[in-house]
């Protein structure tokens, strides 16, 4: 099946030791996006991929950075986690980037310690 | 600031009933309007989405109510089962800013069996 694959599912870091989350997507979509969700809170949109292009949103940290190497796989790096970037990390796909679904992956649980 | 705001934080229902959680926007130029379904532990998945053409729109047991003059919409459950029981996150994109979603704060669903 088609999907957007996370992973780790988990991920356990220290603070101040780089991490950096993986995404993968078998449906071939445009855009790839990572949002950051905290408990009971709505997903906060970090930035996103229109294939090569990058989009970062004017709040995210400069501790967040991303890459996307090729139309499957993009990746989130946090620079020197806090405890505050300890969350839900969502990455979504989508064909387009006008008014299309998006497809969420199972997420990355981040624990900083 | 909040782009949709939703409503209410909470709800619990029995089984068989209809519960609704309402949104709102300010945003004119928003043009699809999703409803995403979030089990604990789990990426959010796309439970329906209407665009301003309509004012209604019906997915099996799920209905989106809209109304364009008022800025609302609106999800409504009928004949709730203890499986629709997770977060509900209403959700507004707008074409001029790359369809970046504007999500809603959540609404926890409880259906007692």
């Amino acid at each position: 099946d088609a999907m957007v694959i996370q992973n780790p599912r988990y991920q356990v870091t220290q603070f101040g030791k780089p991490v950096t989350l993986s995404c993968s997507q078998t449906l071939n979509h445009n855009v790839m996006y990572w949002y950051q969700q905290k408990s009971s809170q709505a997903p906060k949109l970090l930035f996103h991929y229109y294939d090569k292009d990058f989009n970062n949103e004017a709040d995210t940290p400069d501790n967040f950075q991303s890459r996307r190497p090729n139309t499957s796989f993009c990746f989130l790096d946090i620079r020197s986690p806090g405890l505050g970037d300890a969350a839900m990390y969502l990455c979504a796909t989508s064909r387009a980037p006008r008014g299309d679904e998006q497809f969420f992956g199972p997420g990355t649980r981040l624990t900083v310690l | 600031q909040q782009q949709v705001k939703q409503s209410p934080q909470s709800l619990i229902v029995q089984k068989g009933g209809i519960p609704i959680i309402n949104c709102a926007y300010e945003n004119t130029a928003f043009d699809y309007f999703p409803w995403y379904q979030q089990f604990p532990g789990k990426g959010p998945a796309l439970l329906i989405a209407i665009r301003p053409d309509v004012s209604e729109k019906k997915e099996g047991r799920f209905t989106i109510s809209f109304n364009k003059s008022a800025k609302q919409f609106s999800l409504h459950i009928m004949d709730s089962q203890p499986g629709d029981s997770a977060t509900y996150f209403c959700a507004a994109s707008n074409p001029n800013t790359g369809n970046q979603f504007y999500f809603g704060t959540g609404t926890s669903l409880t259906v007692i069996p």
